[in-house]
């Protein structure tokens, strides 16, 4: 049972463009939602994460959306450089803190 | 300050053989959760360890098993490899008990199994 649900799996951009990725999740459990970046041969490389009682984080050109009602999440990447060309994940994770749950992955191409 | 770090990176192993891999965690992080990333795909939680005992467990046979030392390092061992274990495996550490949230994942193993 695929309990995060990510889209698009893949998303090509022009360098200062604004990718958006989003996430839905069916666990109204979950109470703490990461993003992580990947780049091939790497590990996943956490980005920032918001909490469900925060509609909006923003952290440099990262910026979480989150709509509690509608059980999604959406990452915008402000002024998209050929640099944040990598894979993107979104997470969630239960009180117990245990485990991260994570969506399939969208591969970004930004474009020079 | 060093980062999580595996080893070995790469590794091939025959079907039916047993592996062990290794993890050291962030300093000074003593909670350590094992995930395996198939090729194109999200990681899958495997299990956590903390104060040396295991906190959590995902859908995984009891052939995968794990192990944390005093020094918070780690080990995840999968006895009778099957072909569909041919994943990159990853390390994640964290500080505090849990519940932890924010995770820290190291380069991870590259497992083939042929």
């Amino acid at each position: 049972q695929q309990q995060v649900k990510q889209s698009p799996q893949s998303l090509i951009v022009q360098k200062g463009g604004i990718p958006i990725i989003n996430c839905a999740y069916e666990n109204t459990a979950f109470d703490y939602f990461p993003w992580y970046q990947q780049f091939p041969g790497k590990g996943p490389a956490l980005l920032i994460a918001i909490r469900p009682d925060v509609s909006e984080k923003k952290e440099g050109r990262f910026t979480i959306s989150f709509n509690k009602s509608a059980k999604q999440f959406s990452l915008h990447i402000m002024d998209s450089q050929p640099g944040d060309s990598a894979t993107y994940f979104c997470a969630a994770s239960e009180p117990s803190g245990s485990r991260l749950t994570f969506g399939e992955g969208t591969q970004l191409t930004v474009n020079p | 300050e060093t980062g999580v770090t595996q080893s070995p990176t790469h590794l091939i192993k025959t079907r039916g053989q047993q592996v062990t891999l290794r993890c050291s965690s962030q300093s000074g992080h003593n909670t350590v959760s094992w995930y395996q990333q198939a090729l194109g795909q999200g990681p899958q939680f495997i299990f956590q360890y903390y104060r040396e005992e295991e906190n959590g467990r995902g859908n995984f046979p009891p052939r995968f098993s794990g192990l944390q030392f005093p020094n918070y390092s780690s080990e995840l061992n999968v006895n009778a490899l099957e072909l569909d274990d041919s994943a990159l495996y990853l390390c994640a550490s964290s500080l505090g008990r849990p519940p932890v949230y924010e995770q820290y994942f190291g380069p991870g193993t590259r497992l083939t199994v042929t």
